[in-house]
């Protein structure tokens, strides 16, 4: 298994531009997750999946969207970059999450990008 | 905002040494995880503890959570250079309807050979 993909490992954009940061898994997870983490700050949740059609806002959701078409893949898009999105981003799937019982999650290698 | 926050920020000793990081956390929890990243790479899982249970061993890792302080600790037993990294916990809230795991800011540790 290749676990958990994450495309590309480095990006700069300018400001105003868009883009799709890629995630995939290849263990059927059920749920699976973006972060960003910034210097300080650990990880802040931006937007989650529970399964294949289903997704939710995190902490920090504002000016990204996210789709869950299938099972395997959940992009993150930045619709109009801001210096503010610099950031490293972070993808993650677990086998499920429910309100009282879940299980550790598997972490991508990660995406540093850069809003100038 | 940051449910856990790791203590200390920094931690550096000596090979062999144990090293020692706590978290504290602010509202209930269904349980508390911990994990490892090494410089330029994704988190790690290390172990999960749930709020019924008190302490738990794998390897040279012993986590324990005390729910009445709201509070847990990682203790990693004669270090070694290769476990130098960043450590984070992560809390799971038990009235959390929305699946959310929220990390603190970690512990750096620098193992010195």
């Amino acid at each position: 298994n290749a676990g958990v993909t994450q495309t590309p490992k480095f990006q700069v954009l300018k400001t105003g531009q868009s883009m799709t940061l890629q995630c995939a898994q290849d263990m059927n997870h059920e749920y699976m997750s973006w972060y960003r983490q910034d210097p300080g700050m650990g990880l802040r949740l931006i937007h989650y999946s529970v399964g294949a059609g289903i997704t939710d806002q995190g902490e920090v959701p504002n000016g990204y969207n996210v789709s869950r078409s299938t099972t395997e893949d959940f992009p993150l898009r930045l619709l109009s970059a801001a210096p503010s999105q610099t950031s490293v981003y972070f993808c993650a799937s677990s086998y499920t999450r429910t309100r009282f019982f879940n299980y550790e999650q598997f972490f991508g290698p990660g995406t540093r990008l850069t809003v100038l | 905002s940051q449910q856990g926050e790791e203590d200390p920020q920094a931690l550096s000793i000596q090979e062999g040494e144990n090293a020692t990081m706590n978290c504290s956390y602010k509202t209930s929890i269904n349980n508390l995880q911990w994990y490892r990243q090494n410089s330029g790479r994704g988190l790690v899982h290390l172990i999960l503890i749930r709020s019924n249970e008190r302490e738990k061993h794998s390897g040279r890792l012993r986590v324990t959570l005390d729910t009445s302080k709201k509070s847990s600790s990682l203790l990693i037993t004669a270090s070694r250079a290769a476990d130098t990294a960043s450590y984070f916990c992560a809390t799971d809230e038990g009235n959390n309807a929305g699946n959310m795991l929220t990390f603190g800011g970690g512990t750096r540790l620098m193992v010195k050979p």
